[in-house]
């Protein structure tokens, strides 16, 4: 079975863009969840999604927002990026709870 | 707030030796407690303990939660250079479909 993967692996932007970024999740896993992970701050939630509903949102700014297809895939957007926003993003899926996460090997965001 | 706090944020030993990392938290309701080896970028899942209280071991590695004090620690005895990594412990919440997380510990295994 093919692990999470996520797209793109780096990303380079300035303040004021806009980004997205891109997760598959593992075949047959329903659930993704997101996290932001900064070296000060370790792993912050969020979102998860469950078959294209969201379930659970954490303590982020409306700039930050997510979606889930059909298929399970999931993108999260953040607009008008502030430098802030550098950080490691994870995804990872579940066919469970969040205890059963499987995560990809994140996105690394550069806002300049 | 829910919170998981891990000491220490960094840790330097030699090859050989044993390390423990500790980690404590404070959630509305407790659910279980997970631990994840990061080594580069996609944390790797390495124990789940709930209160139940029985102690997870897995070749070198064990790990105990410690309901009384809130705790859990993480044990690596012998340690390897592969061993370098950050260490997360995360807590679910119950009725939370999310993981809170404490900042890593980061070890380094010199040889």
């Amino acid at each position: 079975k093919a692990g999470v993967t996520q797209t793109p692996r780096y990303l380079i932007k300035t303040r004021g863009q806009q980004v997205t970024l891109s997760c598959s999740p593992i075949s047959g896993h329903r659930s993704v969840s997101w996290y932001q992970q900064t070296p000060g701050q370790g792993l912050q939630f969020l979102f998860e999604y469950f078959s294209e509903t969201q379930r659970n949102k954490g303590n982020f700014p409306g700039r930050f927002s997510g979606r889930q297809f059909s298929n399970s895939r999931s993108e999260m957007n953040v607009s008008t990026l502030e430098l802030g926003d550098s950080a490691l993003y994870l995804c990872a899926s579940s066919d469970g709870g969040p205890e059963k996460l499987f995560f990809g090997s994140g996105t690394q965001l550069s806002v300049l | 707030e829910d919170k998981v706090v891990q000491s220490p944020l960094s840790l330097v030993v030699h090859e050989g030796d044993t390390v423990t990392l500790n980690c404590s938290y404070e959630v509305t309701n407790f659910r279980s407690l997970l631990w994840y080896k990061q080594e580069k970028k996609a944390p790797t899942f390495l124990f789940m303990l709930t209160s139940s209280g029985i102690e997870k071991k897995s070749g070198r590695l064990s790990s105990i939660l410690d309901k009384k004090e809130l705790s859990s620690i993480l044990n690596i005895t012998a340690t390897q250079t592969g061993d370098s990594a950050i260490y997360l412990c995360a807590v679910h919440v119950q009725g939370a479909q999310k993981l809170v997380f404490g900042q890593g510990t980061r070890l380094t295994i010199n040889p």
